[in-house]
C-alpha cells in the first residue's frame, strides 16, 4: 500500500501562516476523506481535522484542511509556539481496509 | 469523561508475545470500533488492525496476519491487542484509538479518542 507524502519539515515564525501539503493516491485521499493528527513530544496523536475540512470542537480555527483529487493541505494561521509538533494526514485505504498515515511534517515555530 | 486507558509498559524477548489492554470509560464500549496503531521511535504511527466489539468481528493489516489478535471482553469495557513472535522491530508505544465512522454525503473513518499508549520493548 502507498503511503500519503509530506514534506518532512516546515517553519515559520509567530503570526505566520505555514501549509502542509499530503500527496496521496487514488486508492486512499483520492477516495476518501483525510483526516489530520497533531502529535506533541510524548502524547499521542490528537485529532486536529476530520472528514478533509471538520474541527472537531475545543480545536482553534487558526486550523483547517482541504482536498482536492489526490492531495490534502493542512493551514495553520496565526501560528504560536505551541503549535510546534508533528502533523500527519491520514486517510481510509481501499484494499488494506484500514487507515494509512502519512509520512508526518515536523512544524517548528522559530 | 470519555477515555481509554491502557496498561502498563512491558519488556519482551524475542520470540514471546505480548498482551495490551485498553479500558473504556464514559461511553458505551460496543458502539466504537477500537482500531490499534503502533509508533517506533522516530517513525510515524503505524496502523495494525481493528475490532468491532460489539459482534468481535475483526480486520488486521496484512504484515500482522497471523501474528496480530485483536479481543474484548465487553462486560468490563476493555479491548485486548495481542502481537506474538516478537521480533526487535516489533519496539514500539502501542495506541488504541476509539473510531468514529458515518456516512453522510461523505464516509467518515477517525480516531477521536487515543489512549496515551503502552511502550513494548522486545530485547534479549
Amino acid at each position: 500500500q502507498s503511503v500519503p507524502t509530506q514534506p518532512p519539515s516546515a517553519s515559520g515564525t509567530p503570526g505566520q501562516r505555514v501549509s502542509i501539503s499530503c500527496s496521496g493516491s487514488s486508492s486512499n485521499i483520492g477516495s476518501n476523506t483525510v483526516n489530520w493528527y497533531q502529535q506533541l513530544p510524548g502524547t499521542a496523536p490528537k485529532l486536529l481535522i476530520y472528514g478533509n475540512n471538520q474541527r472537531p470542537s475545543g480545536v482553534p480555527d487558526r486550523f483547517s484542511g482541504s482536498k482536492s483529487g489526490t492531495s490534502a493541505s493542512l493551514a495553520i494561521t496565526g501560528l504560536q509556539s505551541e503549535d510546534e509538533a508533528d502533523y500527519y494526514c491520514a486517510s481510509w485505504t481501499v484494499g488494506l481496509n484500514g487507515q494509512v498515515f502519512g509520512t508526518g511534517t515536523k512544524v517548528t515555530v522559530l | 469523561q470519555v477515555q481509554l486507558v491502557q496498561s502498563g509498559a512491558e519488556v519482551r524477548k524475542p520470540g514471546a508475545s505480548v498482551k495490551v489492554s485498553c479500558k473504556a470509560s464514559g461511553y458505551s464500549f460496543t458502539a466504537y470500533d477500537i482500531n490499534w496503531v503502533r509508533q517506533a521511535t522516530g517513525e510515524g504511527p503505524e496502523w495494525l488492525g481493528w475490532m468491532n466489539p460489539n459482534s468481535g468481528h475483526t480486520n488486521y493489516a496484512e504484515r500482522f496476519q497471523g501474528r496480530l489478535t485483536l479481543t474484548r471482553n465487553a462486560s468490563i469495557s476493555t479491548a485486548y491487542m495481542e502481537l506474538s513472535g516478537l521480533r526487535s522491530d516489533d519496539t514500539a508505544v502501542y495506541f488504541c484509538a476509539r473510531t468514529v465512522e458515518k456516512v453522510t454525503t461523505v464516509y467518515y473513518h477517525y480516531f477521536d479518542i487515543w489512549g496515551k499508549g503502552t511502550a513494548v520493548t522486545v530485547s534479549s
